[in-house]
């Protein structure tokens, strides 16, 4: 089944320890992207990777990274997490490079983070 | 860079009503434009979606949108909507020139049945 797996689906941490949040796609894709979602704010990008070892910043880069070494993967790591990364992530995938900008997403389940 | 507006934050319908949420973006150039819905506790599944050609576009569950270049809008409709519709609905818009989905604030849909 074509699918975008995210996890963990939960997590709670505290400010400062360090956390991934991993997502693999098996539709051979090589655009994937990540977002926050939160109320009123609908969902915003925080990077996104058109291909293997190309990421680039979306509108809310500041405290994540990530990492694209292989084309399934691309987890989404916080090195310092603070209070106001509380949110709903969700990760995406879609066609391939040249096809990308008309393809629509797939999307993992999210993976809801609370930073206490 | 564009920006999208979902102008409905929260509409309550009956079963049967008709349905129609706005959404405006702001780029001037050739754009891709989607419908996504989340339906509670998921995660986003595309509704439809316009690249070109008929602005008239038919999506799953019965819905349609309708592309207005002269409007920048792209608003959605379903003629009779269900207890099932309950969601909330994301519009969101690319260009042909990068590769940041944007989208829109999202409208929470109650539908009482």
């Amino acid at each position: 089944e074509a699918q975008v797996t995210q996890n963990p689906r939960y997590l709670i941490t505290v400010t400062g320890k360090k956390l991934t949040v991993t997502c693999s796609q098996n539709m051979n894709h090589e655009y994937m992207s990540w977002y926050r979602q939160d109320p009123g704010l609908g969902l915003r990008q925080i990077y996104y990777s058109m291909n293997v070892e190309v990421t680039d910043k979306g509108d809310v880069p500041e405290g994540y990274k990530v990492s694209r070494k292989e084309k399934r993967n691309f987890p989404l790591i916080l090195e310092s997490p603070s209070p106001n990364q509380t949110s709903l992530y969700f990760c995406a995938s879609s066609g391939d490079r040249d096809r990308a900008r008309n393809s629509p997403l797939h999307f993992g389940n999210g993976t809801r983070l609370t930073v206490t | 860079a564009q920006s999208v507006s979902q102008h409905n934050h929260h509409v309550i319908l009956s079963e049967a009503a008709s349905l129609e949420l706005g959404c405006n973006y702001s780029y001037g150039g050739t754009v891709n434009l989607f419908w996504y819905v989340q339906y509670p506790g998921q995660h986003l599944q595309l509704l439809l979606k316009y690249f070109s050609g008929d602005p008239l576009v038919k999506g799953i569950k019965g819905f349609e949108a309708e592309f207005i270049k002269s409007k920048f809008s792209f608003n959605l409709r379903k003629p009779s909507v269900q207890w099932s519709d309950t969601a909330e609905y994301f519009c969101a818009v690319n260009d042909n020139f990068n590769n940041d989905m944007r989208f829109g604030a999202g409208t929470r849909l109650t539908v009482k049945p």
